[in-house]
């Protein structure tokens, strides 16, 4: 089993959408969760961090995490074209030396 | 600006042939990283370099090599060895690390490609 786990998608959604993203893991002991997006041939960009449980909001973009069921989330509001890209979640322990990474969910914004 | 440098963007290796991609920052952080990227297979950890002079092996480090001799430089070295090096290759920084809540950052990526 790996530790995180996340839904390769693809999700197409039209535009003005409310999209969710979602990942699973099985580590007890991540603190820190991250959602990056990545355009087509270019390199992850840093969207979101969170700390432990709760919600933050930027934007149009809310991450919730939930470690009773060690579960995150990433919500778009509005989505728009320009949301079309891969997004990856990522952790991390306190002590620990790695990231670990979702698979990564490919989404497209319909105009 | 502050970043990550991956260079060259798009690289082309014959059969039996060494290249080495490079990999700068200027964002100060102690930790570097290179990842492969495969469609279906998210990120995967060759290797990880924690401080000057040291480095780790990731969870896929055969048939590459690194070294960090500068705080800002972790250039990869994909040999003869790396039998399937077609690929998306990522670098990554972080100021100290994944512990205590450090974040890690992306390079624009190189992809190599075995002609």
């Amino acid at each position: 089993q790996k530790e995180v786990e996340q839904d390769p998608g693809p999700l197409s959604v039209p535009e003005g959408a409310i999209v969710s993203l979602n990942c699973t893991y099985s580590n007890s002991a991540f603190q820190y969760f991250m959602w990056y997006r990545q355009y087509s041939r270019k390199g992850p960009e840093l969207l979101m961090y969170t700390y432990s449980s709760g919600n933050k909001e930027d934007g149009r973009f809310t991450a919730q995490v939930d470690k009773s069921s060690k579960y995150i989330s990433l919500f778009i509001r509005d989505s728009q074209p320009s949301d079309s890209a891969t997004y990856l979640c990522a952790m991390s322990v306190t002590t620990g030396n790695q990231f670990y990474f979702g698979t990564g969910t490919s989404l497209t914004v319909i105009p | 600006d502050g970043g990550i440098t991956q260079s060259p963007k798009y690289l082309f290796r014959k059969e039996g042939q060494n290249v080495t991609l490079s990999c700068e920052q200027n964002l100060n952080h102690d930790a570097m990283y290179w990842y492969r990227q495969d469609p279906g297979q998210g990120l995967r950890l060759i290797y990880y370099s924690q401080i000057v002079n040291d480095f780790q092996k990731g969870d896929i480090a055969e048939g590459y090599s690194v070294s960090r001799e500068k705080k800002e430089s972790f250039p990869l070295t994909v040999t003869s060895a790396q039998k399937n090096p077609t690929a998306f290759y990522l670098c990554a920084s972080s100021r100290q690390g994944a512990a205590s809540g450090n974040t890690i950052y992306f390079g624009e990526g190189s992809w190599l490609t075995v002609v």
